[in-house]
């Protein structure tokens, strides 16, 4: 059970918003951690969407934003597109487990 | 362009030992933190281990400690994962990723880079 927790879905139709929580606690995104934010597109590796909380790579279109408040991070999507459908993990690290902490992963069906 | 090449996955049996090895090319290796993170079949996203850019610091997740050693060769550009006493629970795709440069605090930072991947089945 990942001490970072996503909704295990989300769906939205194409040119909507949707948004992904992450949830931790004050060991992790409340103690003001960087929540970093990854993509995995079906039969692929996972891609970096977003880190530093709210940074985009190069590669990452403006459609994709994070942002960071309290204990809990978002990801959110503009003008969903179907490319878009994938899984999408938040990522921080955690001092009670002194380790790297991946959320469960939400998975984002474009309708 | 950052390119990682995961090798040595394969079937092998409960009790036994596999290397894994991920190629690296494309950026200064020696001057990046390397990670190795792991994802069981239809499961999500699990960091196993992560060494500094010069091999001095080593961290891991609870659940390998003792059995699974991260290790690179900065001279063969070549980052790898020891696996002994393998399990079931061990089944699944291991990826090497890149994480932070030196400087930088190995367990903080994003994976900016992924390789492809290699498939590690602990069955008998």
């Amino acid at each position: 059970q990942s001490v970072l927790t996503q909704p295990p879905s989300v769906s939205g139709a194409p040119g909507q918003r949707v948004t992904i929580s992450c949830t931790g606690s004050s060991s992790n995104i409340g103690a003001r951690y960087d929540v970093h934010w990854y993509q995995q597109l079906p039969g692929t590796a996972p891609k970096l969407l977003i880190y530093g909380n709210s940074n985009r790579p190069s590669w990452v279109p403006d459609r994709f934003s994070g942002s960071k408040s309290g204990t809990s991070a978002t990801l959110a999507i503009t003008g969903l597109q179907a490319e878009d459908e994938a899984n999408y993990y938040c990522q921080s690290y955690d001092s009670s487990l002194s380790g790297v902490l991946f959320g469960g992963g939400t998975e984002l069906t474009v309708l | 362009q950052v390119q990682l090449v995961e090798s040595g996955g394969g079937v092998v049996q409960p009790g036994r030992s596999l290397r894994l090895s991920c190629a690296a090319s494309g950026f200064t290796f020696s001057n990046y933190a390397m990670h190795w993170v792991r994802q069981a079949p239809g499961k999500g996203l699990e960091w196993v281990a992560v060494i500094s850019y010069d091999g001095s610091n080593k961290y891991y997740a609870d659940s390998v400690k003792g059995r699974l050693t991260i290790s690179r060769d900065n001279s063969k550009n070549t980052l790898y994962l020891q696996m002994n006493s393998l399990t079931t629970e061990d089944t699944a795709v291991y990826y090497c990723a890149r994480g932070p440069p030196m400087g930088f605090g190995e367990l903080l930072y994003s994976f900016d880079y992924w390789g492809q991947g290699t498939l590690v089945t602990v069955s008998s």
